[in-house]
């Protein structure tokens, strides 16, 4: 069984950075093609695509956050972690990490994800 | 980059269709996958390269994708159908995912 939890800060103040955690289990980050993936919801709006990491450490970023953005992982732990630099009240939202499977780029499995409110 | 564009709601009487759009540039030629989400709940995973369902999912959810619409049927619509579905593609263009704004289906 296939399960992810984000976890991290509440809240930021703005121009602070935010990391944020994605414990994952029920697959491998070694397994090939396998992939995790962050994406954030404002409160009542859409989704939105923030980054990729693949089982070999490819990784992959929404241009308009790229300079902003850094996602690792530690398999050992069965880990990813989010960094997102200069916080602004507009990056308040529910961060969701979720699963890729190896034959394509649909996310499978989600974690619950953890608001962040950016405020001072 | 790459921009799908959904229609914000669509109301659907109980056990009748409904149909949820998603449009974009030659969409057709992109896999298109779809996500139902709930109020305080993670979106599901209901319909994945255009057509697949995953294990779990009733066949009452259905997906097509052709020139610049995907559609996302659910036929026999349940009160347990409302919920708002977001359509998500890869666009290698721009090397990255992309999400409609959402259709919040509302049930009758």
């Amino acid at each position: 069984q296939i399960t992810l939890k984000e976890s991290g800060p509440a809240l930021v103040k703005p121009t602070q950075t935010l990391t944020l955690t994605c414990t994952f289990s029920g697959f491998s980050l070694n397994t090939s093609g396998v992939g995790v993936g962050w994406i954030r919801q404002p409160p009542g709006k859409a989704l939105e695509w923030l980054a990729l990491i693949y089982w070999d450490d490819d990784k992959r970023y929404s241009p308009s956050l790229k300079s902003r953005l850094t996602v690792t992982k530690d398999t050992s732990k069965n880990q990813v972690v989010l960094t997102m630099t200069n916080m602004d009240p507009v990056d308040t939202a529910t961060y969701h990490c979720a699963y890729n499977p190896p034959t394509g780029y649909n996310y499978d499995y989600w974690g619950q994800g953890t608001l962040v409110t950016v405020s001072s | 980059s790459f921009v799908l564009t959904q229609t914000p709601s669509v109301s659907v009487v109980p056990g009748q269709t409904a149909t949820i759009t998603c449009g974009g540039n030659d969409i057709g030629s992109h896999s298109v996958h779809w996500y139902q989400q709930k109020p305080g709940q993670a979106p599901i995973l209901v319909v994945y390269d255009d057509t697949d369902r995953p294990s779990g999912i009733p066949e009452r959810f259905s997906g097509s994708n052709y020139g610049n619409t995907a559609t996302l049927t659910i036929s026999g619509v349940e009160a347990g159908d409302e919920a708002d579905y977001f359509c998500h593609v890869w666009d290698n263009g721009s090397d990255q995912g992309v999400f409609g704004g959402g259709t919040k289906v509302t049930v009758l």
